[in-house]
């Protein structure tokens, strides 16, 4: 089955810095890669994906990138501020495919210090 | 609300109890999955359901764990005879799949999972 391997496991920056988490994925027929974003006590909710047809993917201050060949994918966020703190999973699936489920990584907490 | 709702948000019980949990998905949604989360780890898959038929239950759901959705709609997660390991936060997600327009090979397609807030058991 998939597997889903993040780092780094906690990131601490400064407001205004950038913030980069990597995952690294086993299945090479994943073509689906969310990102969620879990603050204390509350659900993930989803924050950027992207499917494997394309290399990079931006939405304001955040933006994903994929490596097929390498079969890794990582989180960007710029200017970062108190309120991105959370923790982030990154997750893979085969959307369409027979692997329905999402496999997630084990989350990465990231604290923007003021 | 017309997002994923769980019921209830936190559940205490003491070892041995039954639990049961219930979602209620985005009402047009086809797919509905049950997670487990544990305290510093990512979601873990537990079962899934297309319409009212469970697909797939993970090797983490052992015989005390019962999942239903009887009419296609909410589901209700079982838990028989609770015992301190299974004290964590269980999450539904719902999504729906789509049939691909004009797909000559019958291609599906299924946008992101939206789940809900999922409901924390403590077994004491």
């Amino acid at each position: 089955g998939e597997n889903v391997e993040q780092h780094p496991s906690t990131l601490s920056v400064q407001e205004g810095d950038s913030a980069v988490i990597k995952c690294t994925y086993s299945d090479s027929a994943s073509n689906y890669f969310p990102w969620y974003k879990q603050e204390l006590g509350k659900r993930p909710q989803l924050i950027i994906d992207i499917r494997s047809n394309v290399g990079e993917k931006k939405d304001q201050r955040i933006a994903v990138t994929l490596n097929k060949t390498a079969k890794h994918f990582s989180l960007h966020i710029t200017e970062t501020q108190p309120e991105d703190s959370a923790v982030y999973f990154c997750a893979a699936k085969n959307s369409g495919g027979s692997n329905y489920k999402l496999t997630f990584g084990k989350g990465t907490l990231l604290t923007v210090n003021p | 609300d017309t997002g994923v709702s769980q019921d209830p948000r936190h559940k205490i019980t003491k070892r041995g109890q039954n639990v049961t949990f219930r979602c209620d998905p985005i009402s047009e949604h086809n797919r509905l999955y049950w997670y487990r989360q544990t305290l510093g780890q990512g979601p873990e898959f537990l079962t899934y359901f297309q319409n009212e038929a469970q697909l797939e239950k993970s090797r983490l759901l052992s015989d005390r764990f019962s999942a239903e959705r009887p009419k296609g709609s909410f589901s209700t997660l079982e838990i028989q005879r609770t015992e301190q390991g299974d004290s964590a936060m269980y999450l539904c997600a719902s999504s729906l799949l789509q049939t691909l327009i004009g797909s000559v090979s019958g291609g599906l397609f299924e946008p992101e999972a939206f789940f809900g807030q999922g409901t924390r058991l403590t077994v004491v």
